[in-house]
């Protein structure tokens, strides 16, 4: 079965700066998902990747899916305090239909006002 | 557009009962989910449902979890009987097709069990 590895798994920053988080697959991703939680919530849809190089982008948040397509980063510019929650990284195992939808554990982030 | 709904937000009970959540899926989606996510980790698949047809219960424990989506819309997911590992949130998700599109998530059932 598809694993996936987020780092870090947890990440305090200073309002206004910069981060990146990391989620590295087993297997190759075929479809690449980053959702973010609040805690006690369900998870919100925040960006889908699906070709090795592609990076897409929403507000200050940018993600991109490596060309070997078993990683993805993503970036927050000038962080703010809504930014905060968990991040996580979930893969299609299969390239055809019927694949399962698996995530990683997660990337709890905290930014200081 | 209605989210995924999902009910009840929060339950507790004793080990050794009974519990059942349900979930309304976006209407359209032929693709429904249910998840167990433990405090501190990420969401686990239990159960992949395709319209009414089960597509993959792999990580589902069958002597005491079982689900049912009759006539592919609405879904329940049933523990029989709880144990104490078994607290944890369980998150309902639905999409238009198995893979290549997003997943929309319900709030979550928080169960706790004493």
């Amino acid at each position: 079965s598809q694993e996936l590895e987020q780092s870090p798994q947890s990440l305090i920053v200073q309002e206004g700066k910069n981060l990146t988080i990391n989620c590295t697959s087993s297997k190759t991703l075929y479809g690449l998902y980053w959702y973010k939680q609040k805690y006690g919530e369900g998870l919100i849809f925040l960006m889908m990747l699906q070709k090795g190089g592609e990076e897409k982008s929403h507000e200050k948040i940018t993600a991109k899916l490596d060309e070997k397509k078993q990683q993805s980063s993503l970036h927050i510019t000038a962080s703010q305090p809504s930014h905060a929650g968990i991040y996580l990284c979930g893969a299609d195992g299969r390239e055809t239909s019927g694949s399962r939808l698996t995530f990683g554990e997660g990337t709890q982030l905290t930014v200081n006002p | 557009e209605a989210g995924v709904a999902q009910s009840p937000r929060y339950k507790i009970i004793e080990k050794r009962q009974s519990v059942a959540f349900w979930c309304n899926p976006i209407s359209g989606h032929a693709t429904l989910y249910w998840y167990q996510q433990i405090l501190g980790q990420g969401p686990k698949l239990l159960i992949q449902f395709q319209n009414n047809g089960v597509v993959d219960d792999s990580q589902l424990p069958k002597d005491r979890f079982s689900a049912e989506r009759l006539k592919g819309v609405d879904s329940t997911l049933k523990i029989q009987p709880a144990k104490l590992e078994d607290s944890a949130v369980y998150l309902c998700a639905s999409s238009l097709r198995p893979g290549r599109t997003e997943a929309f998530f319900g709030q979550g059932t928080r169960l706790t069990v004493v």
